[in-house]
């Protein structure tokens, strides 16, 4: 079955660490996305990606980083400089260009220890 | 850029009563509007959609309604079901770009 899978579903980081969160996808999607859900609040946007080795910073890109090396992934990477890294974080992908709304993944819920 | 506003943050209605959410969007050339169900520690999935050349679109018990004009586009619920209880996230969308979404309402079907 085609989808996007997010690992790990829990993650736990210390403070000063980088954590990766990956997001895989066999939709053959172009764009993906990376965003940040705070408990209670809507999606805000992190980075997101058109193409193989291009991305766009989002709304709140500061802390982050992100690699597209791949068309199927789209890893995220949370820097020690992210200052309230807790949160859920929801990778998606679509088809650039056309609309056909998003396919999410089942998120990653970072928690800082 | 698109600005999206969602009304109300929280719903909650009766079972079998209906629930309407609201969505209003500034940018004229947004063409596509989706609606997606967030359930408790998941990831939103689309439910339904609508686009610039249609006013209205019904999927069994829910439908959406697109005014250009005015700009405002939204969800209706009816015959809601305990199992409609979730957050519910308006977008809109351009075929160039990305999707903006508004901020979701919390939706609570009490049995």
């Amino acid at each position: 079955d085609g989808g996007i899978t997010q690992s790990p579903k829990y993650l736990f980081r210390k403070e000063g660490q980088n954590v990766t969160l990956s997001c895989e996808q066999n939709l053959n999607h172009d764009a993906m996305y990376w965003y940040r859900q705070d408990p209670g609040q809507g999606l805000r946007l992190i980075y997101y990606s058109q193409i193989v080795n291009d991305f766009q910073k989002g709304d709140i890109a500061e802390g982050y980083s992100v690699s597209r090396e791949k068309k199927e992934s789209f890893p995220l990477t949370v820097t020690s400089a992210q200052k309230n890294p807790t949160a859920f974080y929801l990778c998606a992908s679509s088809i650039w260009g056309l609309n056909y709304g998003y396919t999410f993944g089942s998120g990653t819920r970072l928690t800082v220890v | 850029g698109e600005n999206v506003e969602q009304h109300p943050s929280t719903l909650s209605v009766q079972e079998g009563d209906s629930a309407v959410i609201k969505c209003t969007y500034s940018d004229s050339a947004s063409n596509y509007f989706p609606w997606y169900k967030q359930e408790l520690g998941k990831g939103p999935q689309l439910i339904i959609d609508i686009r610039s050349n249609v006013g209205e679109k019904k999927d069994q018990r829910i439908a959406v309604t697109l005014n250009k004009t005015a700009k405002h586009f939204s969800l209706h619920i009816t015959e809601t079901q305990p199992e409609d209880s979730a957050v519910y996230f308006c977008a809109a969308s351009t075929n160039a770009g990305k999707s903006t979404f508004g901020d979701g309402t919390t939706l609570t079907v009490k049995p």
